[in-house]
């Protein structure tokens, strides 16, 4: 079972809807991520929060804002969404960010559908 | 060139017999390499890292060959549980620190 806990599981939402997508882990990480993978193509990277800041954003649309409340905890907020938008969002944790020989540990995701 | 290149596959094999593939990447300031597996709707989950000298974890075999700039994964004894898709993951130079780039897959397919 996975350390890293995502909720919901699954979100049907309408391109008008705002929504949130939450990970919380308890292994004492202080590193968190948001992944984006469609069917059939590897994850893509969104965001990392390494020591609660923002560390990492790659150039994503501002219809999703990242939130890191404390270091356990993580959201994506969602506004304003495309029909394209719908994929699996992986949360993911490690120990720092540093990206040095640091494993990744992911939720099991939220599929999102975007009508 | 892509940051990570992988044998897209798929590979199909019977029970029992071995199967590799390899992944190459681009930058040779790399410096972590991992195997991801990868189940239908699920969330990748850390298979092996791969070492400089190349290491085993029961039937998977890891080799790093830097001078070339790939890695391999050598699946022994192939079981039907082995069915998946496996993910190259290779940490990359970024502004402050390094950052995980993964690779496209190699689907792998056991059959009875």
């Amino acid at each position: 079972d996975t350390e890293v806990t995502q909720t919901p599981k699954h979100l049907v939402m309408g391109m008008t809807n705002k929504k949130s997508l939450k990970c919380e882990q308890h292994m004492g990480h202080r590193a968190m991520y948001w992944y984006k993978q469609k069917a059939k193509k590897p994850p893509e990277l969104m965001f990392v929060y390494s020591y609660e800041k923002l560390s990492i954003n790659e150039s994503v649309p501002s219809r999703f804002s990242p939130e890191c409340p404390n270091s356990s905890l993580l959201n994506l907020h969602l506004h304003a969404l495309q029909p394209e938008d719908s994929a699996l969002y992986l949360c993911a944790s490690s120990v720092s960010g540093t990206g040095r020989g640091e494993k990744l540990f992911f939720g099991s995701g939220t599929q999102l559908s975007v009508l | 060139r892509k940051e990570v290149e992988q044998d897209p596959g798929p590979f199909n094999v019977p029970e029992g017999a071995t199967v590799a593939f390899n992944c190459t990447y681009s930058n040779s300031a790399s410096q972590s390499f991992f195997w991801y597996r990868q189940d239908c709707r699920k969330e990748p989950k850390l298979l092996m890292s791969v070492y400089s000298s190349g290491n085993e974890d029961g039937r998977f075999t890891a080799q790093l060959n830097r001078a070339s700039q790939y890695i391999s994964l050598l699946i022994r004894d192939s079981k039907l549980s082995d069915s998946a898709t496996y993910l190259c993951v290779v940490n990359f130079p970024h502004p402050d620190d390094y950052k995980l780039s993964f690779g496209a897959g190699t689907t792998v397919t056991v059959r009875a």
